[in-house]
C-alpha cells in the first residue's frame, strides 16, 4: 500500500536548536518525495523535493531508500519556521500526490 | 508559478443541499486536481479533473457525490452533493504545469455542513 507516515503530530523546539521532522513512506516503485509547508493563514506550498537535492530556507532532506525515509532537517531552527509540514510522495512523472498527516513545528523563543 | 483562486473561500450549508466550488487559474495548466482535508487530517485526493471529459476519481469518491467539471485549461468546479456534516472539510484545488514540474495549491474552501 502506498502510504506516508509522519509519526509526530507536534514538534516543539527552542530557537537555535536543531530540528528533524520524520517521514517514512511505503511505495512500490520509485516515488518522488516532497516536503510541503503551510504557514499560518497561507496556502500550502512546496518546500523542497528530493530530486532537487537543494537546501531551502536552511532545510534539507535526504532520501534513504533502504530505510524508506525522507526526514526533514535544519541545524538551527528559527521562529519563522513555525508552521505545518507535510511529507508527500507521488509516482515518478505524475502528480497524484499522497500526503502524510503533517507535523506542526513550533519554534519557541 | 500558477496563481489559483477559489470561490467561495468558506461557506456554511444545510445538510441535504449542494455546493459548487470554483477554481480559477491565471495560466493554462496541464493537470488539475481536487483534494479534501477533513478536520485534523491530511489531504486526500478526490479526483483528477480532465478537460472536456469525465474526471478520474480515487477510491472512495464517486461522481454522483462529487461531480467535477473542467471546461477549459484554466477553470474547474467541484460540487459537493447532498451534503452531510461528514462533508465538512477544506476543499483544495491543485494544479500542475508540467513544464515547471511543480504542483501548486489554491487557498482552499472551508465548508461547514450543519
Amino acid at each position: 500500500a502506498q502510504r506516508v507516515t509522519q509519526p509526530e503530530k507536534l514538534l516543539s523546539v527552542f530557537k537555535g536548536a536543531p530540528v528533524e521532522l520524520k517521514c517514512n513512506y511505503s511505495y512500490s516503485g520509485s516515488p518522488e518525495l516532497f516536503w510541503y509547508v503551510q504557514y499560518s493563514r497561507q496556502r500550502l506550498q512546496l518546500l523542497l523535493r528530493h530530486i532537487s537535492r537543494e537546501s531551502i530556507k536552511g532545510f534539507t532532506a535526504d532520501l534513504n531508500k533502504g530505510e524508506t525515509s525522507f526526514h526533514l532537517k535544519k541545524p538551527f531552527a528559527q521562529e519563522e519556521d513555525s508552521a505545518m509540514y507535510y511529507c508527500a510522495l507521488s509516482n515518478t512523472g505524475g502528480f497524484k500526490t499522497i500526503f502524510g498527516a503533517g507535523t506542526r513545528l513550533f519554534v519557541k523563543a | 508559478s500558477a496563481v489559483i483562486s477559489q470561490k467561495p473561500s468558506r461557506d456554511i450549508c444545510q445538510r441535504g443541499t449542494s455546493l459548487t466550488i470554483q477554481c480559477q487559474v491565471d495560466s493554462q495548466v496541464t493537470m488539475m486536481f481536487w483534494y479534501r482535508q477533513q478536520p485534523g487530517q491530511s489531504l486526500t485526493l478526490i479526483a483528477t479533473a480532465n478537460q472536456g471529459s469525465e474526471a478520474t476519481y480515487e477510491s472512495g469518491f464517486v461522481i454522483d457525490k462529487f461531480p467535477i467539471s473542467r471546461p477549459n485549461l484554466t477553470f474547474s468546479t467541484l460540487t459537493v452533493s447532498n451534503m452531510s456534516p461528514e462533508d465538512s472539510s477544506i476543499y483544495l484545488c491543485s494544479v500542475v504545469q508540467l513544464a515547471e514540474a511543480e504542483q501548486f495549491f489554491g487557498p482552499g474552501t472551508r465548508l461547514t455542513v450543519l
